[in-house]
């Protein structure tokens, strides 16, 4: 499967704890983004890189969140100090901007934050 | 800012019945349009999408929508349902000179009378 890869697909965390998660895009795609989705809701933009470069971030990503992509190829989100809020579904997708800008997702990790 | 209005947020039809689903968007410039469908404990997936030329666009599983510039919409269309459509419908904006974050709706959860 070529698509975009995200782990762990479920985690379940005490409040307080930190947590990562990995997102792998298709091979070749230079944009990234992350997006955050609650039950009955749409995906909520969080945040987006253009290879390496983080471009924009949301104004509801609070600074316990922060978002790497190393060498403009797989990237990482890391939540410090849990709240019980955080708990929702967290989708990554990928694009290749040079030949359209639609975005392929994948199958999220499910956050549960007791 | 650019946003997406879905105004239907649950639709029930009969299967053969013909589907009609809104979607409004706030933005003064040249913009992209997607839907996407999530079926029950599936990522998301690109439906159908509008970037320029022929206003009337048609994607898979018999689906269509229409761009309208003057009434910023661009509503889903299915002649005939299946009970294989239910599912989540999202339709989403991107800046089209930038390409940069992708808008979702809060979606349209359709459910299909077998």
């Amino acid at each position: 499967d070529t698509g975009v890869s995200q782990n762990p697909r479920h985690k379940i965390t005490k409040r307080g704890q930190n947590v990562t998660f990995r997102c792998d895009p298709i091979s070749e795609h230079n944009r990234l983004y992350w997006y955050r989705q609650t039950l009955g809701q749409g995906p909520e933009f969080l945040t987006y890189f253009q290879n390496e470069a983080q471009l924009e971030k949301s104004r509801l990503l609070s600074d316990r969140f922060s978002a790497e992509r190393p060498k403009g190829s797989f990237s990482t989100l890391e939540i410090q100090r849990t709240e019980q809020g955080d708990s929702a579904m967290y989708l990554c997708a990928s694009s290749d901007r040079d030949r359209g800008t639609e975005a392929f997702f994948g199958q999220g990790t499910r956050l549960t934050v007791v | 800012a650019q946003s997406v209005s879905q105004h239907n947020h649950h639709v029930i039809l009969s299967e053969a019945a013909s589907l009609e689903l809104g979607c409004n968007y706030s933005y003064g410039g040249t913009v992209n349009l997607f839907w996407y469908v999530q079926y029950p404990g599936q990522h998301l997936q690109l439906l159908l999408k509008y970037f320029s030329g022929d206003p009337l666009v048609k994607g898979i599983k018999g689906f269509e929508a229409e761009f309208i510039k003057s009434k910023f919409s661009f509503n889903l269309r299915k002649p005939s349902v299946q009970w294989s459509d239910t599912a989540e419908y999202f339709c989403a904006v991107t800046d089209y000179s930038s390409a940069s974050k992708i808008i979702f709706g809060s979606g349209t959860r359709l459910s299909i009378r077998p």
